[in-house]
């Protein structure tokens, strides 16, 4: 079975510009998650998709970053414009359902600079 | 709020030797508990979690972790380690009926030969 998947796994970027990160959770998880690592810091919640709808949006950071899953497959995460200070590690991950007692699987993560 | 905290951000270690990485937390209700492990170019894996029930946990690779709820502690500790341990792992919480993950800061694990 294949597991979380991101692409791309880097991407530099100058400030300004807009990137889009993609997720590919595991077939037959309706819960998708996206987390940011910023810095060397705390990994840290942004949102969390029930199919195609947002369940929790509350560690969003502002409206420069929109996430979408269309059809409730792929998830992407779009910055725009990217400023220096969303340098970071995004992450993905999948569960089967909601709660914490269905493990979420992390994918390896999106590596994004901000230049 | 939630909140944890490790307090080592590097700990280096001799393969073969204990070690115990740290992990205190801060909450106003209840939460389960866990541990992940970040190998190199991989995504986070699940070592262990504490859901309820005996407070100390086995997860895999041999790492244990004990729940503390009077020092709001949830340690984690492996007897002798080996240089394929070498990671980053990350202690996190999730209040009761919630989804999201607040996670330590991470502690990288360095054994050496």
């Amino acid at each position: 079975e294949a597991g979380v998947t991101q692409f791309p796994s880097h991407s530099v970027i100058e400030k300004g510009q807009t990137v889009t990160l993609r997720c590919d959770p595991i077939s037959g998880h309706d819960n998708l998650y996206w987390y940011r690592r910023v810095m060397g810091k705390e990994i840290k919640f942004l949102l969390h998709f029930v199919k195609e709808s947002k369940q929790d949006e509350s560690g969003m950071p502002n409206n420069r970053f929109l996430a979408e899953r269309t059809g409730g497959t792929y998830s992407t995460l779009k910055v725009q414009p990217a400023e220096l200070e969303d340098s970071g590690v995004y992450f993905c991950a999948s569960s089967q359902d909601q709660g914490p007692l269905y493990e979420q699987y992390f994918g390896p993560g999106t590596r994004l600079t901000v230049t | 709020a939630q909140s944890v905290t490790q307090l080592d951000s590097q700990v280096p270690v001799f393969e073969e030797a204990p070690v115990e990485l740290r992990c205190n937390y801060s909450s106003s209700v209840s939460v389960y508990l866990f541990w992940y492990v970040q190998y190199p170019n991989q995504g986070l894996q699940l070592l262990l979690k504490y859901l309820s029930g005996s407070t100390l946990v086995k997860g895999i690779n041999g790492f244990e972790a004990e729940f503390n709820k009077s020092q709001t502690s949830f340690h984690l500790r492996k007897p002798s380690v080996h240089i394929s341990d070498t990671a980053e792992y990350f202690c996190a919480v999730i209040r009761y009926n919630f989804n999201k993950f607040y996670f330590g800061s991470g502690t990288k694990l360095n054994v050496k030969p």
